[in-house]
């Protein structure tokens, strides 16, 4: 089965601290792409980080960090010296190509509040 | 880049009614997807059009759900006879041609039905 598994509903951390949110996938296709959005309360969906399958290094973008583990099929994304302004909703996200179509899937998300 | 565009922002309909929603995606997109959101879940994915070719539709979608992007720009996702379950947040979003290219998301539609 395609499947996104984000095990941590809700994670706290203090202001100026590090965060791992997990991320584990599943699927059978050698080419894949995972992606992570923040969504903030007000609703919309922000990219942070794109990680594809055939990618050797662990993307990095700014604050953020995505800690790719084929072997392991998960793909955590660290956020570094975190911030008041990174509370909010994280989803990682897998694309697949089928039959020459694209198909997403999300995870069902981690609440992630930052502590001052 | 005026990001992408959805109307409107609420709905509020009577159960049974059709309802109708638009996005405007961002101009040099060619790929344009639906999702449905509820709350406390990731967005589902409903379907994806490449230019105006609807090429993957998810058994999420009813017979009842229908989606058009009729000269490849703009898309309307058209809900008919409207039930209780279909009450959630309707999101598009839009990607350029390339692999790694994120997804650019709408405000989303938030439809309740009474």
């Amino acid at each position: 089965a395609q499947k996104i598994t984000q095990t941590q509903p809700g994670m706290f951390v203090q202001e100026k601290e590090a965060v791992t949110l997990d991320c584990t996938y599943d699927t059978s296709d050698q080419s894949y792409g995972l992606f992570w959005y923040k969504q903030p309360s007000s609703g919309e969906m922000i990219f942070l980080i794109y990680q594809g399958s055939y990618d050797e290094q662990n993307a990095t973008e700014g604050r953020y960090s995505l800690n790719f583990q084929k072997a392991r099929k998960s793909a955590n994304l660290v956020i570094s010296a975190s911030q008041l302004g990174d509370s909010a909703m994280y989803f990682c996200a897998m694309r697949l190509l089928t039959s020459g179509t694209y198909k997403y899937i999300f995870g069902t998300g981690t609440r992630l509040k930052v502590l001052a | 880049d005026t990001g992408v565009s959805q109307d409107p922002r609420h709905k509020i309909t009577k159960r049974g009614q059709n309802v109708t929603f638009r996005c405007d995606p961002i101009s040099e997109h060619n790929r344009l997807y639906w999702y449905r959101q509820t709350l406390g879940q990731g967005p589902e994915f409903l379907t994806y059009f490449q230019n105006e070719a609807q090429l993957e539709k998810s058994r999420l979608l009813s017979d009842r759900f229908s989606a058009e992007r009729p000269k490849g720009s703009f898309s309307t996702l058209e809900i008919q006879r409207t039930e209780q379950g279909d009450s959630a947040m309707y999101l598009c979003a839009s990607s350029p041609q390339g692999d790694d290219q994120p997804q650019h998301f709408g405000d989303g539609t938030r439809l309740s039905i009474l």
